[in-house]
C-alpha cells in the first residue's frame, strides 16, 4: 500500500481566488504526479516531481505551479483558479510492485473534486 | 508524439458476456502497456500491464496481449459481471519512471 493521501478531496471555490492540493505519500518514493481528469479527455499530465525540489511540467501545466519540499509532500497551486479548472484531480506515485513482476507503476490517490464557480 | 487510442463508449453488456475494449497506440520505442479501472467514485487502480512485445497481462479474469505488429493491447474478459461496471483506461510508459498517457477511457455497464 503506498499510503497516498489527497486533500481536500472536495473544494468549491470561486473564480480569481488561489487554490492549493496537498498530496501526501508515506513510502519516500521519489517519483510524484499530478493529473486532471475530465470527461472525454482521460487523464492528462498537469506536473511531475523526481525528487525534493526538483520538478518538471507536464502536457497541460498553464495555469498550475507546484512544490515538492519534503520527500512526502506534493503541492498543486493553482494561483488564481478558473472555471476551467474544475476538475477531478489524482496525485500519483512511481513505486515498485513485487506482484507485477517488479516493474515500476503508477499508484493513484482516491482523488480530489475541485468546482470553480 | 505518443498516444493512446481506445474505443468510445459506453459499453452496454449482460452479465456473463464476453467483453473486448479495444486499444492502440502511438509511440517510438518499446513503451509498457497498462489497463486501469476506475470504479464509481474512486481513483484508478493498476489492472494488469505488459512490458514487452507478445507479453500477456492477467488479472481478475481480465486479459490483454501486447501486439507490436498491430501497436494494440485489447482489454478481454470471457464473462462479466455486474461488479464489473467501472471506467477502463488504456495507457502507456516509455521508461522506468516515464510518466502514464492515457486513453480517454471506456465506461462499461454490465446489466443483470
Amino acid at each position: 500500500d503506498a499510503g497516498i493521501t489527497q486533500s481536500p478531496r472536495h473544494k468549491v471555490t470561486e473564480t480569481g481566488t488561489p487554490v492549493t492540493l496537498r498530496c501526501h505519500q508515506t513510502e519516500n518514493h521519489r517519483y510524484m504526479y499530478w493529473y486532471r481528469q475530465d470527461p472525454g479527455h482521460g487523464l492528462r499530465l498537469i506536473h511531475y516531481s523526481y525528487g525534493v525540489k526538483d520538478t518538471d511540467k507536464g502536457e497541460v501545466s498553464d495555469g498550475y505551479s507546484v512544490s515538492r519540499s519534503k520527500t512526502e509532500d506534493f503541492l498543486l497551486t493553482l494561483e488564481s483558479a478558473t472555471s476551467s479548472q474544475t476538475s477531478v484531480y489524482f496525485c500519483a506515485i512511481s513505486e515498485l510492485l513485487a506482484a507485477q513482476g517488479g516493474a515500476n507503476v503508477l499508484t493513484f490517490g482516491a482523488g480530489s473534486r475541485l468546482t470553480v464557480l | 508524439g505518443d498516444s493512446v487510442t481506445q474505443m468510445e463508449g459506453p459499453v452496454t453488456l449482460s452479465e456473463e458476456a464476453f467483453l473486448t475494449i479495444n486499444c492502440t497506440y502511438t509511440a517510438t520505442g518499446y513503451p509498457s502497456l497498462f489497463w486501469y479501472v476506475q470504479y464509481p467514485g474512486e481513483g484508478l487502480q493498476l489492472l494488469l500491464k505488459a512490458t514487452k512485445a507478445d507479453d500477456k497481462g492477467s488479472n481478475k479474469g481480465f486479459e490483454a496481449t501486447y501486439r507490436k505488429e498491430t501497436t494494440s493491447f485489447h482489454l478481454e474478459k470471457g464473462s462479466v459481471q455486474v461488479s464489473d461496471s467501472a471506467v477502463y483506461f488504456c495507457a502507456l510508459k516509455r521508461g522506468s519512471q516515464g510518466n502514464l498517457i492515457f486513453g480517454k477511457g471506456t465506461k462499461l455497464s454490465v446489466k443483470p
